[in-house]
């Protein structure tokens, strides 16, 4: 496609359900990442995929938080026993290829919200 | 770990300049980035800095200085389009090339 694809673009859940969201990166893209924006806060990296790598997982707030990524495609990000605090913004990124520094492209993200 | 700091609000009048800093502390620096985001929409990019000194484009300039761990976005002539918030994020080998954020800057044009 010819943008970072991401769906759903809001989720209602309540307490306690699953919830899993969908990133289609630009085509060709390499490296992507999940972030996550609170309110009037800035990004909060999550978890990184670079091409074969293992992902770097290191900004999962918590084992409830998981994410894949099928080859160079398609990602989801499974957020199991929703909690109200994980209500925000879900955005989803990618680059040709993040060890040259490549910039950044942003989905519209997923607005999630948890009642 | 990376961190990155830059102020939460500044505000500016049309048609004037303002100075966005952004202090940061990573091993193995490996790029400095900044990006724009309207309110309710994805970030987009700005700009790239890699080596030391000042990239221009347009009514946009972004400085660095490895040395002090240190850049500032300069932002002229402005606009009321320009109120949105402006994200300074960092990457390093350290971190193995991931491009972590600093909490962004809201900046506020008013007429």
């Amino acid at each position: 496609g010819a943008g970072v694809s991401q769906s759903p673009s809001n989720k209602v859940t309540e307490k306690g359900k699953d919830v899993e969201l969908r990133c289609d990166p630009i085509s060709g893209h390499t490296a992507l990442y999940w972030y996550r924006q609170r309110l009037g806060q800035g990004l909060e990296f999550l978890i990184y995929f670079q091409g074969n790598s293992a992902p770097d997982k290191s900004g999962l707030p918590s084992d409830r938080f998981s994410a894949e990524r099928t080859g160079e495609s398609v990602s989801t990000l499974t957020i199991q026993r929703t909690q109200q605090e994980d209500s925000a913004v879900y955005l989803c990124a990618s680059s040709q290829d993040s060890s040259l520094n490549e910039k950044l492209f942003f989905g519209s993200g997923t607005q999630l919200s948890v009642l | 770990g990376q961190n990155i700091d830059q102020p939460t609000e500044m505000t500016a009048t049309e048609g004037a300049i303002v100075q966005i800093n952004c202090t940061y502390q990573t091993s193995g620096f490996n790029g400095l980035f900044w990006y724009q985001q309207h309110a309710g929409e994805a970030p987009t990019f700005l700009s790239y800095n890699v080596l030391d000194g000042l990239e221009e484009k347009g009514r946009f300039s972004s400085f660095l200085s490895r040395s002090k761990g240190y850049s500032y976005l300069l932002l002229k002539e402005l606009q009321m389009k320009d109120s949105a918030s402006y994200l300074c994020a960092v990457t390093s080998k350290a971190a193995g090339n991931k491009l972590t954020f600093g909490g962004g800057t809201r900046v506020l044009v008013k007429p």
